[in-house]
């Protein structure tokens, strides 16, 4: 039973295209994020949403755009890619308050 | 601001061996502070985590972790290395609802 779910696994596309990442979580929690890990492993959280409004955005480029549907789900959407966005991207999630998150397995996106 | 430092970016021991991963943080208050561990191509899986009281910490897999205030530490500990420890381990540490990840440990794990 997948706690949080994220398609694709791997993502590879040209410069300048648009391309969505879609994740799930079946935990109940009110809260998800978005990280990206660089080719070194470090780690950075993009956003966070809790009851799909947005309550973190760390200086992210405008060209990336979270929408969080409802509370279970909370997707990527990349406008106009470019080299620097190739990246792994993890979705989590966690209860409010208990600042204990679970991963998703991650989308590899390779940008040509 | 808030910070998590992982000081050792590569560590081996052999298998059977014992292990230390080092973790310090900078963070205003007695921050939330969690281990993860990363194996090849998968994603991030809570070993333990500390929220306050007892400060010697036990985990999943055999691992524990020692919060110690008087140098802002949160050491992961295993008495016994497997090979299948090998992976990829990050501290973490923040609020409730942020976290600010350190650099990673990448652990390499001698027959």
């Amino acid at each position: 039973d997948t706690a949080v779910s994220q398609t694709p696994k791997y993502l590879v596309t040209q410069m300048g295209n648009d391309k969505s990442i879609k994740c799930e979580q079946n935990l109940g929690h009110d809260t998800m994020y978005w990280y990206k890990q660089d080719s070194k492993k470090f780690l950075k959280i993009m956003f966070s949403y809790n009851n799909k409004e947005l309550i973190i955005n760390e200086t992210v480029p405008n060209r990336f755009s979270p929408k969080s549907p409802d509370k279970a789900h909370l997707n990527l959407h990349i406008n106009s890619l470019e080299l620097g966005d190739s990246a792994v991207y993890f979705c989590a999630s966690s209860q409010v308050g208990s600042g204990e998150q679970y991963f998703g397995p991650g989308t590899r996106l390779t940008v040509t | 601001a808030q910070s998590v430092t992982q000081p050792d970016i590569h560590i081996t021991v052999s298998e059977g061996a014992s292990l230390e991963l080092r973790c310090n943080y900078s963070y205003g208050a007695t921050p939330y502070l969690f281990w993860y561990v990363q194996s090849p191509g998968q994603g991030l899986q809570l070993l333990l985590k500390y929220f306050s009281g007892d400060t010697l910490v036990q985990g999943i897999k055999g691992f524990e972790a020692e919060f110690k205030r008087s140098q802002s530490s949160f050491n992961l500990r295993k008495p016994s290395v497997h090979w299948s420890d090998a992976a990829e381990y990050f501290c973490a540490g923040g609020g409730a609802q942020k976290l600010v990840f350190g650099q990673g440990t990448r652990l390499t794990i001698n027959p």
